[in-house]
């Protein structure tokens, strides 16, 4: 079956270091999107990539979503202590009806 | 407000006691999935329904059963809990035709003892 690998699993940052995570598929996504959950909360929805080479920004965040539609990156600019969290990718094959498969997600801490 | 509900919140049980997790969307999505997140392993999709009484398996199914008998309901029942089954559980929903955003909710943190 399909497999999201994401990576780092932990990130330590100083505040206003960058950062970034990143995803990779076994198989190619129909699209992929990004997901941010705070310490003790839920997943919440950030944004959806759907073609090939996307580039998306949101405020200090970059997404982008590979040529080959199998990988995918997140970058924060300038990190601030609001951004603790975890963030998860989760691809989206297209074919089926089982929905996303999450990557394992990236821990980002941040020291003030 | 566009969400998802999810009781309880927090539950400990026994080993062996039939336990049931409601969860409730009111945004009239056809797509309803839960998870379970455990330290290290991310979100593992556990059952999901395309739309009313029709429900699938997931990537760790076992020991978890769910029925779809309205849209907006989607609860996962624990028939015997053992203590493998301690985690964070997640309900989440999705318009199907989009294949889009999903909205989680709250989180029931399960524990058996």
């Amino acid at each position: 079956g399909q497999q999201v690998m994401q990576i780092p699993q932990y990130q330590h940052v100083q505040e206003g270091e960058d950062f970034t995570t990143y995803c990779n598929s076994s198989t190619t996504l129909s699209n992929i999107q990004w997901y941010k959950q705070r310490p003790g909360g839920h997943p919440v929805f950030l944004i959806q990539l759907v073609k090939s080479g996307e580039v998306k920004k949101q405020k200090r965040l970059t997404f982008q979503f590979g040529e080959a539609k199998k990988n995918s990156s997140l970058h924060i600019t300038a990190t601030q202590t609001t951004d603790v969290g975890t963030y998860f990718c989760a691809g989206d094959s297209g074919g089926g009806a089982d929905g996303l498969t999450f990557g394992k997600g990236t821990h980002l801490i941040i020291q003030p | 407000e566009a969400q998802v509900t999810q009781n309880p919140r927090y539950l400990i049980t026994v080993t062996g006691k039939k336990l049931t997790v409601t969860c409730s969307q009111n945004m009239n999505h056809e797509y309803m999935s839960w998870y379970r997140q455990d330290p290290g392993l991310g979100l593992r999709q556990i059952y999901y329904s395309m739309n009313v009484e029709v429900t699938d398996k997931g990537d760790v199914p076992e020991g978890y059963k769910v029925s779809r008998k309205e849209k907006r309901n989607f609860p996962l029942i624990l028939e015997s809990p053992s203590p493998n089954q301690t985690s964070l559980y997640f309900c989440a929903s999705s318009p199907q035709e989009r294949r889009t955003e999903a909205f989680f909710g709250q989180g029931t943190r399960l524990t058996v003892v």
